[in-house]
């Protein structure tokens, strides 16, 4: 199984720059695709989709969220963060079977 | 629109057989895959199976033994069920729909095994 590695917390301020990131034990890309997608769970609620194939902003995501990276490792970058960003976010690989998840990075405020 | 819904009893006893239910709206079953999430209590997120839009699973290989992820279109339902069931199989169970990323999310049933 690929296994995703990240960070369990990061505190930040508000309106400054938050960058996390996803280190994968294999090669997520395949034919210029990156097989990584980022999402973002508030407690109590499901995870919701913010960057898929490694750069792509999901609909309804403000442009504040931006993903990169490409092979193994992985950034999921907030420019500025706000009050409502404080959350866990999460990467997770679908390049190969089963689909795996990394531990989360929990999102606090300085 | 797009929306998923999981149904289900919110308690099993260990050794016993869990069913869930998963109805979708919005898409067809046969044009999208979907997914089965698990998250237990203050814990992150693992992928239990999924059911492509063909009709073919694919599952955790450590729930594989456990694990069977069937559909009915006529109904838009997508079914779980996992047998001998333990404590740790405590969690809420999310189903979502896939086109490679997971991009829609039911809200998720909680399911306690216990005695």
């Amino acid at each position: 199984d690929i296994v995703l590695t990240q960070s369990p917390a990061l505190a930040v301020s508000l309106e400054q720059r938050a960058t996390i990131s996803c280190k994968t034990s294999q090669n997520v890309d395949n034919y210029g695709i990156s097989y990584m997608h980022w999402y973002q769970q508030k407690p109590g609620q499901q995870p919701k989709l913010l960057i898929y194939e490694g750069s792509n902003l999901a609909s309804g995501i403000p442009a504040r969220f931006s993903g990169s990276g490409s092979g193994t490792d992985f950034t999921l970058t907030i420019d500025p963060v706000e009050a409502d960003d404080i959350a866990t976010y999460y990467c997770q690989q679908s390049k190969d079977y089963p689909f795996t998840f990394g531990s989360g990075t929990k999102l606090e405020i300085k | 629109q797009v929306q998923l819904k999981e149904s289900g009893p919110g308690l099993v006893q260990p050794s016993q057989t869990l069913s869930l239910t998963c109805t979708v709206s919005g898409f067809s079953l046969t044009s999208n895959s979907v997914h089965w999430v698990r998250q237990p209590p203050g814990k992150g997120l693992e992928w239990v199976g999924a059911i492509w839009s063909g009709g073919s699973t694919d599952y955790n290989s450590a729930l594989k033994s456990r694990l069977s992820i069937s559909r009915d279109t006529s109904k838009s339902q997508v079914f779980l069920k996992m047998n001998s069931l333990q404590t740790e199989d405590t969690a809420i169970y999310f189903c979502t729909r896939s086109r490679g990323a997971l991009n829609y999310w039911g809200q998720g049933v909680m399911v306690t095994v216990s005695s």
